[in-house]
């Protein structure tokens, strides 16, 4: 098993640009989630998802959206570009309460 | 709403020593606390577990105690190597909430002196 994967590594945008930050696990969890981790900082759920075609808010979702339309893909959007966003931004999923994490994807936005 | 968080931001211990990392959390409803070590670009990795009916759990050189009393939780590095290094987190989650959402302290920086 692959586990939790994302891509793309890294990424630098313009303000104002979009993009879709891509999320993909093969334990066919039901659980996924999207958390951004700024410097010296924690992790902060931006949204989660409890199974396909059901997702929520976390505690920092405004400037994102999600969709899941699988089990296995749980896609971020971000629509317009803001500094604010620059950040290492981590999927995980669960099937009962230990996550388990992506390598994470910096984001830069200049 | 829950929080949790560490007592130390940093914490340098010799290669062979014993390493000691705390977190306090404040919601009473959390009822499963994880570890996670996070090494430098990477993402976090789930260390060790232990649910609220437990005080203590020992995994391989790592060991967590729980004390509901306080709302402390502390996790122990049995001789510490170089690899150790890294940043720690604790996560504390509500298996009640049904989405098994957890929260994440800032995090404890493991240095290793050789």
């Amino acid at each position: 098993n692959a586990g939790v994967t994302q891509t793309p590594k890294f990424r630098i945008l313009k303000i104002g640009q979009s993009m879709t930050l891509q999320c993909t696990q093969d334990m066919n969890h039901n659980y996924m989630y999207w958390y951004r981790q700024d410097p010296g900082m924690g992790l902060k759920l931006i949204y989660y998802s409890v199974g396909a075609g059901i997702t929520d808010k976390g505690e920092v979702p405004n400037g994102y959206n999600v969709s899941r339309s699988t089990t296995e893909d749980f896609p971020l959007r971000l629509e317009l570009a803001a500094p604010s966003q620059t950040s290492v931004y981590f999927c995980a999923s669960t099937e009962f309460d230990t996550q388990y994490f992506g390598p994470g994807t910096r984001l830069t936005v200049l | 709403g829950e929080s949790v968080g560490l007592h130390l931001p940093t914490l340098s211990v010799q290669e062979g020593d014993n390493s000691i990392i705390n977190c306090a959390y404040s919601n009473s409803a959390s009822d499963y606390f994880i570890w996670y070590k996070q090494e430098s670009g990477k993402g976090p990795q789930f260390i060790i577990d232990i649910r609220s009916n437990m005080d203590k759990r020992q995994g391989q050189r790592v060991t967590v105690l729980l004390n509901k009393t306080v709302k402390h939780l502390s996790l122990q590095i049995a001789a510490t190597q170089p690899g150790d290094s890294a940043v720690y987190f604790c996560a504390g989650g509500a298996s009640g909430a049904g989405s098994y959402q957890l929260t994440f302290g800032k995090g404890t920086k493991l240095s290793v002196i050789p």
